[in-house]
């Protein structure tokens, strides 16, 4: 089992629709967690973290976190195509500054 | 531009010769780390310092492969006798002291491409 799991897609939606990404981690000694945007051939861009519970909002995104459940989601309201890209999904572990990646999700978001 | 900046962005070499990448952290950050990337997949932590202390290592991190942070600024990696396997994206971030909480949020260089023929 990955430490980190994420669907890898591809989701598409609409624009104008919301995109619901989602990522499971099986280490329940993770504490952070880090979504992050990569466009072809580029590296990745950080867009949010979350450290508790429930929901944190940044614009047109959402981050949720579930530890019960191990889980962790990213909304991104109001879809554009220029979001089309793939989103990964870290977790950081208590006691250690490395961040273990998931595979990825790529969206698509078409006019 | 005030981001981490990793040099060169891309590299081609022949199975057997050595390559050192470089990496500049953004200015105030004293953590720095490197990961590799293959197609399809998510980035693998290689190692992590902080200033210029190596404190972690990942099994990844063979024989061939060293990194140093000689002045808690910029780093080098390292690769001796490349292999067609290390063909990757080699990536380098940064982040600052945390000031509470388990903050960790590392912001990410362009990469250095590695192709290995």
């Amino acid at each position: 089992q990955k430490e980190v799991e994420q669907n890898s897609g591809p989701l598409s939606v609409p624009e104008g629709a919301i995109a619901s990404l989602n990522c499971t981690y099986s280490d329940r000694g993770s504490q952070s967690f880090f979504w992050y945007r990569q466009y072809s051939g580029k590296s990745p861009e950080l867009i949010m973290f979350i450290y508790s519970n429930g929901d944190k909002e940044d614009g047109r995104f959402t981050a949720q976190l579930n530890k019960a459940s191990q889980y962790v989601s990213l909304l991104i309201r109001d879809s554009q195509p220029s979001d089309s890209a793939t989103y990964l999904c870290a977790a950081g572990l208590r006691g250690f500054q490395k961040l273990v990646f998931g595979t990825g999700t790529r969206l698509l978001v078409s006019p | 531009d005030t981001g981490v900046s990793q040099d060169p962005r891309h590299k081609i070499t022949k199975r057997g010769q050595n390559v050192t990448f470089r990496c500049d952290p953004i200015s105030e950050h004293n953590r720095l780390y490197w990961y590799r990337q293959t197609l399809g997949q998510g980035p693998e932590f290689l190692t992590y310092f902080q200033n210029e202390a190596q404190l972690e290592k990942s099994r990844l991190l063979s024989d061939r492969f060293s990194a140093e942070r000689p002045k808690g600024s910029f780093s080098t990696l390292e690769i001796q006798r490349t292999e067609q396997g290390d063909s990757a994206m080699y990536l380098c971030a940064s982040s600052p002291r945390p000031t509470s909480g388990p903050y960790n949020e590392q912001f990410f260089g362009p990469g250095t491409r590695l192709t290995v023929l």
